[in-house]
């Protein structure tokens, strides 16, 4: 009974450095999202998806890339981290009462 | 410019005794209205919901409460126990968006 699983739980990136954050579910939710938890802000959306080849820009999108080919992966790409981009990293499937989050991804950018 | 305020960072309650938890919204725009309760080292729960046109929602030990002209939400928790210590998040839903906006937390701790 999986859920949605994120990888890696853990990761320290240098500055410049490029990365991909991994998420999947196995529901056949159509909707999944990205976002970002910072101490004193909450949670804040990066990206979503609808569906299958179709993504839209959050809150925060600025810095990260996602792409949509199947139902159940959602990665989150970091082009080039900053350090402002440490936190932690949370994909979610499905939406409102019916959202599962993962268990976050720490990121840290020195 | 925080659409969803959760003022207070914190609160303690006695176990058996009722919790509150309060969230503010400025948009006039949020047509939905939920709580997530979050542990450390895992992602956020789905707690209750509630729809802009309904005034409150009660899911056994829970109820949440929606005052739209005031533009302001609370969470009951009554009665309090110690696995209810966690941090709890209001959201709100823009209508005809899929978007949720969240508040900032507030860590609730419920002493045995």
């Amino acid at each position: 009974n999986a859920g949605v699983t994120q990888t890696p739980k853990f990761q320290v990136l240098k500055t410049g450095q490029s990365m991909t954050l991994q998420c999947a579910q196995d529901m056949n939710h159509e909707y999944m999202s990205w976002y970002r938890q910072d101490p004193g802000m909450g949670l804040r959306l990066i990206h979503y998806s609808v569906g299958a080849g179709i993504t839209d820009q959050g809150e925060v999108p600025n810095g990260y890339n996602v792409s949509r080919s199947t139902t159940e992966d959602f990665p989150l790409r970091l082009l080039s981290a900053a350090p402002s981009q440490t936190s932690v990293y949370f994909c979610a499937s499905g939406r409102d009462s019916e959202a599962f989050f993962g268990q976050g991804t720490r990121l840290t950018v020195v | 410019d925080q659409q969803v305020k959760q003022n207070s960072p914190s609160l303690s309650v006695q176990e058996g005794r009722i919790s509150i938890l309060n969230c503010d919204y400025t948009n006039s725009m949020f047509d939905y209205f939920l709580w997530y309760k979050k542990y450390p080292a895992e992602g956020p729960t789905f707690l209750i919901s509630i729809s802009s046109i309904k005034d409150k929602n009660e899911d056994g030990r829970f109820t949440v409460f929606l005052n739209k002209s005031a533009k302001h939400l609370s969470l009951h928790i009554v009665p309090s126990q110690p696995g209810d210590s966690a941090v709890y998040f209001c959201a709100a839903r823009l209508g005809g968006s899929e978007k949720l906006v969240f508040g900032k937390g507030m860590k609730l701790t419920v002493n045995p």
